[in-house]
């Protein structure tokens, strides 16, 4: 299995609620990661997981929160979100955080109103 | 800081020929990987190559292979025999061994003429 899998595919909210983004991989990988892509750019990394730790947070406003519950598992917590913050959500996952490629998850593709 | 530039926003490819992509990257380290990622519309990203640093035979998969010329910092891939399916933006990426995260370059955009 070789797959990365992400609920939902699309999410519409608005700039007061509050929603989680989900990611699941049952390949072993031990660092696990969240991307936000605009449209016809390059995703821009958002966290990175490794062995379950956050060891990454590339200035992410508070108003995402990541959770990994287990080496299987990554959340995105989202509460307050701007317009600009429409965008695709990737999650990645990879063997292991200092080498290897990573594995991409098809996004979650989320408006906010 | 680790940049990865990729000149060409846009290629496009006659079906069955030849397409080579440009990447060049800047570090100061020794130890790295690069790859080149291939993101269909509306579609997943998949990984089309992977080329150690230390190695010096050029990667190759299949109809993919790439040219890389580490004293010019150079990562170029290669598309042979273009097919419609390999329309997509292509991403070239940095990963140095101690860094947890990868650089990505702006991408480029092939479009595949039948």
């Amino acid at each position: 299995d070789t797959e990365v899998t992400q609920t939902p595919k699309h999410l519409v909210m608005g700039m007061t609620n509050k929603k989680s983004l989900k990611c699941e991989q049952h390949m072993g990988h031990r660092a696990m990661y969240w991307y936000k892509q605009k449209a016809k750019k390059p995703p821009e990394l958002m966290f990175v997981y490794s062995y379950e730790k956050l060891s990454i947070n590339e200035s992410v406003p508070s108003r995402f929160s990541p959770e990994c519950p287990n080496s299987s598992l990554l959340n995105l917590h989202l509460h307050a979100l701007q317009p600009e913050d429409s965008a695709l959500y990737l999650c990645a996952s990879s063997q292991d955080p200092q080498i290897y490629e990573q594995y991409f998850g098809p996004g979650t593709r989320l408006t906010v109103t | 800081a680790q940049t990865v530039t990729q000149s060409q926003p846009e290629m496009s490819v006659q079906e069955a020929e030849t397409v080579t992509l440009s990447c060049t990257y800047d570090t100061s380290e020794s130890d790295y990987y690069l790859f080149w990622y291939k993101q269909p519309p509306s579609r997943q990203m998949i990984l089309v190559i992977r080329q150690e640093a230390y190695k010096q035979q050029n990667a190759t998969e299949n109809r993919f292979s790439v040219n890389f010329q580490k004293a010019a910092k150079s990562f170029s891939l290669k598309i042979s025999d273009s097919q419609l399916g390999d329309a997509a933006m292509y991403f070239c990426a940095h990963k140095i061994l101690r860094a947890g995260k990868s650089t990505f370059g702006d991408g480029t955009t092939l479009t595949v003429k039948p």
